[in-house]
């Protein structure tokens, strides 16, 4: 089955660093997204790419759908205490007849060091 | 703004007992997906379902496990005669479309004792 390989897998950085993760498969998806999770909550889709190359901001964060549709990358700059979470990636597929799937990256945990 | 509504937040079974979770979609999404979660994992996908249809059921168990999307009313995954390996959170999403993003509930936790 498809697999996406995230890294790093946990990161720890001081506020007002940037950040960079990034996500690589071995299938090629039509749509990356990168969803954010914090505790006791359900994943908060940040950003959503569609078409081969495309580098998409939403405030301070910005990503990239590779142009092999098989990688991206989600960027976060000068990052603030609220960043923290576990960051995911996620691929969908979509089969003749219009089934689709989400599959997950493993997830990038973000701890700032105060 | 109703998100995607998932309830219970909390639900705890005894093996062997049935777990019923349920779940809303966003307003005007026909579209819902049941995802599953295990600590510190990311969410593995279970079923696909449109009004009244599943349209995908690759990732859920052949035995024990089923979903429905009424006509009317919240989606339902139903767990019968749960065991140890059950428990895990369990996420809900719902789109507008096949090609639209896929926004999520805040789970239900399910603790089998």
């Amino acid at each position: 089955g498809q697999q996406l390989n995230q890294s790093p897998q946990s990161m720890f950085i001081q506020e007002g660093e940037d950040v960079s993760m990034n996500c690589t498969s071995s299938s090629i998806f039509n749509t990356w997204l990168w969803y954010k999770q914090e505790p006791g909550e359900g994943p908060v889709l940040l950003i959503a790419l569609y078409k081969a190359g495309e580098l998409t901001s939403n405030g301070r964060l910005t990503a990239q759908f590779g142009i092999t549709r098989k990688d991206s990358f989600l960027n976060i700059s000068a990052s603030i205490p609220s960043d923290v979470g576990i960051y995911f990636c996620a691929g969908l597929t979509l089969f003749t007849g219009g089934n689709e799937k989400l599959t997950f990256g493993t997830g990038t945990r973000l701890t700032i060091i105060p | 703004n109703a998100g995607v509504m998932q309830n219970p937040r909390h639900l705890v079974r005894r093996r062997g007992q049935e777990a019923r979770l349920r779940c809303s979609p966003m307003k005007g999404h026909s579209h819902v997906y049941w995802y599953r979660q295990l600590p510190e994992e990311g969410l593995k996908f279970m079923v696909y379902l449109q009004k009244e249809n599943i349209i995908d059921e690759s990732g859920m168990p052949k035995e024990r496990f089923s979903a429905e999307f009424p006509k009317e009313g919240p989606s339902i995954l139903r767990i019968q005669q749960v065991v140890r390996g059950d428990s895990a959170a369990y996420f809900c999403a719902s789109s507008l479309s096949t090609d639209q993003p896929q926004h999520f509930g805040d789970g239900t936790r399910l603790s089998i004792l």
